[in-house]
């Protein structure tokens, strides 16, 4: 079965740096494009990242372009999230996503991880 | 960017209820609409896809309709494992995603 397991959240002081990372199983990761949404405590759903099946291409939330650099090894089925430049709004849950289509552009997400929180204070 | 809006923000309702949620889009989106539970301190789950398709798994309690910038999520009979928040997702305008703020169904 479809596996998403995040880790790498904790606090930093707002200007830090943290990488997260994803670790995926169950399907074939190099064949599906991958995607960072986040939960600011106590709020909706934001959509942060997207980076297809191959790497090719990335893409970005204005809120957090310029900042976060989205990536992924496929040698290792993981997924990561560099995230530099945190800011205080920055704080949430984040989890990653696998996208529902193969070997193509981004779709809905049909799996998702348990989250990890990043909180950003001083 | 295409906002995306819910209604209501919550609701309180008994189990067995007739439940429906409903999403606009600020502009036209096909089918390429998403819906997904989400319970406290849990990852949100996949209910509905191109706006009426149910993932496998999902209860055929759960439905979907509509197309274009209108859309509702329906829960025709709604059981206690119910109660969560609920968002409605576009997908047409790849590669931005956006989110409806959410709906909590709670119970009355």
């Amino acid at each position: 079965q479809v596996q998403l397991v995040e880790s790498g959240g904790g606090v930093v002081q707002p200007g830090g740096s943290l990488r997260l990372s994803c670790a995926a199983s169950g399907f074939t990761f190099s064949s599906y494009g991958m995607h960072w949404v986040r939960q600011a405590p106590g709020k909706g759903l934001e959509w942060v990242a997207f980076i297809r099946y191959d790497g090719s291409n990335k893409y970005y939330a204005d809120s957090v372009k310029g900042r976060f650099t989205i990536s992924r090894d496929n040698s290792k089925n993981t997924l990561y999230l560099q995230m530099n430049s945190l800011r205080a709004e920055d704080t949430a849950v984040y989890y990653c996503a696998k996208d529902s289509r193969r070997d193509d552009y981004g779709d809905y997400h049909d799996y998702w991880g348990q989250g990890t929180l990043v909180t950003v204070s001083s | 960017a295409i906002r995306m809006t819910q209604s209501p923000s919550s609701l309180s309702a008994s189990t067995g209820d007739r439940v429906t949620i409903t999403c606009r889009a600020s502009q036209g989106i096909s089918s390429y609409l998403a819906w997904y539970q989400q319970k406290p301190g849990k990852a949100p789950k996949l209910l509905i896809y191109a706006a009426s398709t149910l993932q496998s798994g999902v209860p055929s309690r759960f439905s979907g309709s509509g197309s274009g910038t209108d859309f509702t999520l329906t829960i025709s009979c709604l059981q206690s494992e119910d109660f969560a928040t609920y968002y409605c997702q576009q997908y047409y305008s790849y590669p931005q995603w956006t989110f409806g703020q959410g709906t909590k169904v709670e119970i009355k």
